[in-house]
């Protein structure tokens, strides 16, 4: 089964500040797709940005950016001009195609946004 | 607004009890899948279906059953319930073509006392 790991369990910024937050995967396949979710303490889950694999271009949503590495197996989230309503668990998963429509979740990272 | 409906949004119960939790898809959306999340876990896949068939099975338990009716809302069964059974249980859709992201509902959180 593929696997998705986070390593980060929790990670901080100061407001106004960048961080990435790191994901990496385990697929033999050749055609899937990443994704990056949001939980805040509502326990909403929230798409942030999807991320194609058989796109070179790394996906962007307004101050959401990933930086994606095939080869490498790393699919990692930028977010820019952090703010308080970005504080939140994210999750980082993986579809494949032949794998039915199963979605692969990480363990998920705790951002902490800092005043 | 996912578009996506739970209902319940919280559940409480006692051991070995039965209760049925209940999802709308989003409107076009003919995928379902059921999701748990215990206290500060992950989220463990459960049971996916696809216009009223089962398509893909995770982690789900025996006392655990599912359901997608033909007007594609789904229902998840959960019987002889235990205390691990509290949990915040998600349901999400999509249309299962293309890019197929998958969105969530509320979720359900459940309590067994």
């Amino acid at each position: 089964a593929q696997t998705v790991t986070q390593s980060q369990p929790e990670m901080s910024v100061q407001e106004a500040e960048t961080v990435t937050l790191s994901c990496t995967y385990d697929t033999s396949e050749s055609d899937y797709y990443l994704f990056w979710y949001k939980q805040p303490p509502s326990r909403q889950m929230i798409l942030v940005i999807r991320q194609e694999a058989y796109k070179q271009q790394n996906a962007t949503e307004n101050r959401f950016s990933v930086n994606f590495q095939k080869a490498a197996k790393s699919f990692s989230l930028k977010i820019s001009d952090s703010q308080l309503g970005d504080a939140a668990m994210y999750f980082c998963a993986y579809r494949g195609s032949n794998t039915g429509n199963q979605f692969y979740f990480g363990t998920g990272t705790s951002l902490t946004v800092i005043p | 607004d996912s578009g996506v409906t739970q209902t319940p949004k919280h559940l409480i119960t006692a051991t070995g009890q039965r209760v049925t939790l209940r999802c709308s898809p989003r409107s076009g959306d003919l995928s379902v899948y059921w999701y748990q999340q215990s206290l500060d876990q992950g989220l463990q896949f459960l049971i996916q279906y696809y216009n009223g068939e089962e398509r893909a099975k995770g982690n789900i338990l025996e006392r655990f059953s599912a359901q997608q009716f033909p007007d594609l809302h789904s229902e998840l069964n959960l019987s002889s319930l235990e205390l691990g059974d509290s949990a915040l249980y998600f349901c999400a859709s999509s249309v299962y073509r293309g890019t197929d992201t998958q969105y969530f509902g509320p979720g359900t959180r459940l309590t067994v006392l």
